[in-house]
């Protein structure tokens, strides 16, 4: 119940496409969804972040739809560059139980690829 | 502001030997969390501290294991090393209350 399901795991985009990577949980208790962007040899950067009382949320090129009733969210990269290419994780997270957003699960990732 | 950093970022340990990784969070944040990175089991989650306390474990053996001082730095130690404990190590932080985990560069620790 605690898995956070990602696809897809590879995606090839051409420069000026729109990237989409979805994810799917289980636990109901998740209550905060994060985006991280990992290049090689870095450590995950936070992207982006959504809470299920908001269906889409928009920061520059980067967008999160949440579907609170299927239990799915997505982002969305607009004019995908050459530079976004990276290693894209969904997460999620819940403060239920006593526990607290510093325990993230995440997808198994997307390595996303936009050619020139 | 200082990011996350972590230290060592690179470390070859023998199996059955012992290691300590350091990190420093961001100033001010007092929660700090550590993950484990694979190519086969992905990100996660190993402990997380907040006021010296430990307030979540993941599913690991109980080799590994962590502190965090006043200063809210925090270590975590890994006993009798396995092979399969090479990873990345992971430290993050928090100011709390869902504003944002924040990754340092990680340790990377190959075990022979």
């Amino acid at each position: 119940q605690q898995q956070v399901k990602q696809s897809p795991q590879s995606l090839i985009v051409q420069k000026g496409g729109i990237s989409i990577i979805n994810c799917a949980y289980e636990n109901t208790a998740f209550d905060y969804f994060p985006w991280y962007q990992q290049f090689p040899g870095k450590g995950p950067a936070l992207l982006i972040a959504i809470r299920p009382d908001v269906s889409e949320k928009k920061e520059g090129r980067f967008t999160i739809s949440f579907n609170k009733s299927a239990k799915q969210f997505s982002l969305h990269i607009m004019d995908s560059q050459p530079g976004d290419s990276a290693t894209y994780f969904c997460a999620a997270s819940t403060r239920a139980g006593g526990t607290s957003y510093g325990k993230l699960t995440f997808g198994q990732g997307t390595i996303l690829t936009v050619h020139p | 502001k200082a990011g996350v950093t972590q230290t060592p970022r690179y470390l070859i340990k023998t199996r059955g030997q012992q290691v300590t990784l350091s990190c420093s969070p961001i100033s001010g944040h007092r929660s700090v969390s550590w993950y484990q990175q694979t190519p086969g089991q992905g990100l996660q989650f190993l402990f997380e501290y907040f006021s010296e306390t430990q307030r979540n474990k993941g599913n690991f053996p109980g080799r590994f294991s962590g502190r965090q001082f006043s200063n809210s730095r925090s270590e975590m130690n890994v006993s009798t090393l396995e092979l399969g404990d090479s990873a990345l190590y992971l430290c993050a932080s928090s100011a709390g209350g869902g504003t944002g985990l924040y990754f340092g560069p990680g340790t990377r620790l190959t075990v022979t």
